[in-house]
């Protein structure tokens, strides 16, 4: 069954620096959407995209944060100065065309360590 | 807005024990609702899904029955193994095609 992959699995990065956390979404799927989820608590959606630009983003989801779908097949999240409190794990999902009826399928997740 | 409420854990229950964990929404028009399940260190998996009233999602011996008149999804299993220890997320996707997830309920099952 085709997956949603994410790379890395963990990333540490120190303060101030930047990130780019990469995934591939399903091939036939046309939404895209970031998540995070700090240890312990809820699933906090980030962001959607659709049609090579972004759809909804949430109140997290300030100019420190960016996305974008460089080829045909990665979508990235990038976090310009990493701060302790971005801390998390980062979750990719994807879904087909926009009938309600259709899951999201999510990665793995890459766990995001600031020092 | 829309949004999804569901029990707050952890639920600890031991093994063979019948499981309830309630999920309630809000949405305008017809949301379609899913339950995910999160194992320790693993991401999200879709457990189940509902598109329309009275529908009933089931997998793995878990099932969940869309009730549009008390606006409903709770996830039930009759006998919860020790494996089945995991966080379960409620969750809708509107005719917006935006996701809303609960908060998670974590599942301990004792042997």
């Amino acid at each position: 069954e085709p997956e949603v992959t994410q790379t890395p699995s963990h990333q540490v990065t120190q303060m101030g620096q930047e990130v780019i956390l990469r995934c591939v979404p399903i091939s036939n799927h046309l939404y895209f959407y970031w998540y995070r989820q700090i240890l312990g608590q809820k699933v906090e959606f980030l962001v959607s995209f659709y049609n090579n630009e972004i759809s909804e983003k949430s109140e997290i989801f300030d100019d420190q944060f960016s996305v974008e779908r460089p080829d045909g097949s990665n979508f990235t999240l990038k976090i310009r100065s990493t701060k302790l409190e971005d801390s998390a794990m980062y979750f990719c999902a994807s879904s087909e065309e926009g009938i309600g009826n259709q899951p999201q399928h999510f990665g793995d997740g890459t766990r995001l360590s600031i020092l | 807005g829309d949004s999804v409420t569901q029990m707050e854990g952890p639920v600890t229950l031991s093994e063979e024990a019948f499981l309830t964990i309630n999920c309630t929404y809000t949405a305008t028009g017809y949301p379609s609702l899913f339950w995910y399940v999160q194992y320790p260190g693993e991401g999200l998996q879709l457990l189940l899904k509902a598109t329309k009233a009275d529908d009933k999602g089931s997998n793995k011996g878990f099932e969940a029955t869309y009730r549009k008149e008390t606006t409903s999804f709770h996830l039930e299993k009759g006998s919860v193994q020790v494996s089945d220890s995991a966080v379960y997320f409620c969750a809708l996707r509107n005719n917006f095609n935006k996701f809303y997830f609960g908060s998670g309920t974590k599942l301990n099952v004792k042997p």
